[in-house]
């Protein structure tokens, strides 16, 4: 089975400008979750679509947003980009569901590096 | 809002001695998971818990839920250079649904 893909691996943009990034899950993963990882706050929680729902919804202002497509493919979106936003955007996928109290295990792509100048 | 703390944040030990991270939440969790970050990588997923006490080993890695499922800790015996990266919990409380992770503890090893 092929892993969690991003696109691109990495960009360059500059403050203002807008940028989508893109997550293929695992074939079969109805759910995608979006983190930001940065040296200083870690992985950061952003959203996470179920079946094209957004399910659930971290702290990031409205500048930050996303969306799942029927494949369950999904992309990310942040406009007017600031120089906070140099980050690693990781993508991850799962089942969605799981028995009793378990949490599907959460399957990372390799992220997007995104830096802002 | 939950509280999620992992100490200590960097550990650097020599080959062979043993490592220990904790992970303390504020509130009581449904369960929680672990996973594992090589330097340039990306998390992977290492183990699951969900019982109050539970104990799992894996190979060197020996991973147990507090009684109170506030708590969890992660041991390595026997570090060798291929544990290096940094060690995530990810606790997922009893009334909330997304997973969030913890800071993270940076493990080096030293050969």
């Amino acid at each position: 089975k092929a892993g969690v893909t991003q696109t691109p691996r990495y960009l360059i943009k500059t403050r203002g400008q807008q940028v989508t990034l893109s997550c293929s899950p695992i074939s079969g993963h109805r759910s995608v979750s979006w983190y930001q990882q940065t040296p200083g706050q870690g992985l950061q929680f952003l959203f996470e679509y179920f079946s094209e729902t957004q399910r659930n919804k971290g702290n990031f202002p409205g500048r930050f947003s996303g969306r799942q497509f029927s494949n369950s493919r999904s992309e990310m979106n942040v406009s007017t980009l600031e120089l906070g936003d140099s980050a690693l955007y990781l993508c991850a996928s799962s089942g969605g569901r799981a028995p009793g109290t378990n949490t599907p295990e959460q399957f990372f792509g390799p992220g997007t590096r995104l830096t802002v100048l | 809002g939950q509280q999620v703390m992992q100490i200590p944040q960097y550990q650097h030990v020599q080959e062979g001695e043993d490592f220990t991270t904790y992970c303390n939440s504020s509130t009581t969790l449904s369960n929680i998971q672990w996973y594992k970050q090589r330097p340039g990588g990306h998390p992977v997923f290492l183990i699951q818990l969900v019982k109050s006490g539970e104990v799992k080993k894996q190979k060197r890695l020996t991973f147990q839920f507090g009684e109170a499922k506030k708590n969890s800790s992660l041991h390595i015996t026997a570090t060798q250079t291929t544990d290096v990266g940094t060690y995530f919990c990810a606790p997922k409380g009893t009334s909330y649904d997304k997973v969030i992770f913890g800071p993270g503890t940076s493990l080096s090893v030293i050969p």
